[in-house]
């Protein structure tokens, strides 16, 4: 089983339309990344969240923490094909060492021109 | 250009033939960690290291040995290969003593193939 779980693990849609992707645990975070991971390259940062409740905005993306701070959202408002992409979620869990990070499976994004 | 860089990129070798991993930061980072990334499981936490000298297991540590005898590098040893180490690597580094807890460089990765 996953520390962190991510939902849908695929997710195909048009140019244009929203969706949500979900990164969920029963363990509490200090914090919670997003990354973005293109083919052939490695994982980029979008953001962090760390407070409860947060919700922090970078263009079209709304990343959102849990107030118990065990899930986080990522949504896309209309969407365009180069948000294209694997998603990920990553975070250091209380419940283990601070110093270890650790990554959901992710969401394999496509958005269709 | 700030940048994490890996080689080689791509290796196809043979089991039990020993290979190292070359990972090297130019931003002067404290925490450096490796990552294996197979489908369907994400990125697992090889091994991390807080400093020089300092090192630590993470998830998946069988089979693999590391070193920080400088900062700027984190070698990734496998001492015997064998077919379940094929994989996608990744190295990554970050700045301070909570260096999980910040944002992580990552190198463009290393796909090994052990036959």
């Amino acid at each position: 089983t996953q520390l962190l779980e991510q939902s849908p693990q695929f997710l195909s849609i048009q140019e244009g339309e929203n969706l949500t992707v979900y990164c969920n645990s029963s363990s509490v975070f200090s914090s919670l990344q997003w990354y973005r991971q293109e083919p052939g390259e490695g994982p980029v940062l979008l953001v962090t969240v760390v407070t409860g409740g947060e919700v922090k905005k970078l263009k079209r993306l709304t990343f959102q923490f849990g107030d118990a701070r065990k899930d986080s959202s990522l949504h896309i408002t209309a969407a365009q094909p180069g948000d294209t992409g694997l998603y990920l979620c990553a975070g250091p869990a209380l419940r283990r060492s601070a110093r270890q990070l650790t990554f959901g499976s992710g969401t394999q994004l496509t958005v269709l021109p | 250009e700030a940048q994490v860089t890996q080689n080689p990129r791509y290796l196809i070798t043979v089991t039990g033939k020993k290979l190292t991993v070359t990972c090297s930061q130019n931003m002067n980072h404290e925490y450096m960690s490796w990552y294996r990334q197979d489908p369907g499981l994400g990125l697992r936490q090889i091994y991390y290291s807080m400093n020089v000298e300092v090192t630590d297991k993470g998830d998946v540590p069988e089979g693999y040995k590391v070193s920080r005898k400088e900062k700027r590098n984190f070698p990734l040893i496998l001492e015997s290969p064998s077919p379940n180490q094929t994989s996608l690597y990744f190295c990554a580094s970050s700045y301070g003593g909570t260096g999980a807890q910040q944002p992580q460089h990552f190198g463009d990765g290393t796909r090994l193939s052990i036959l």
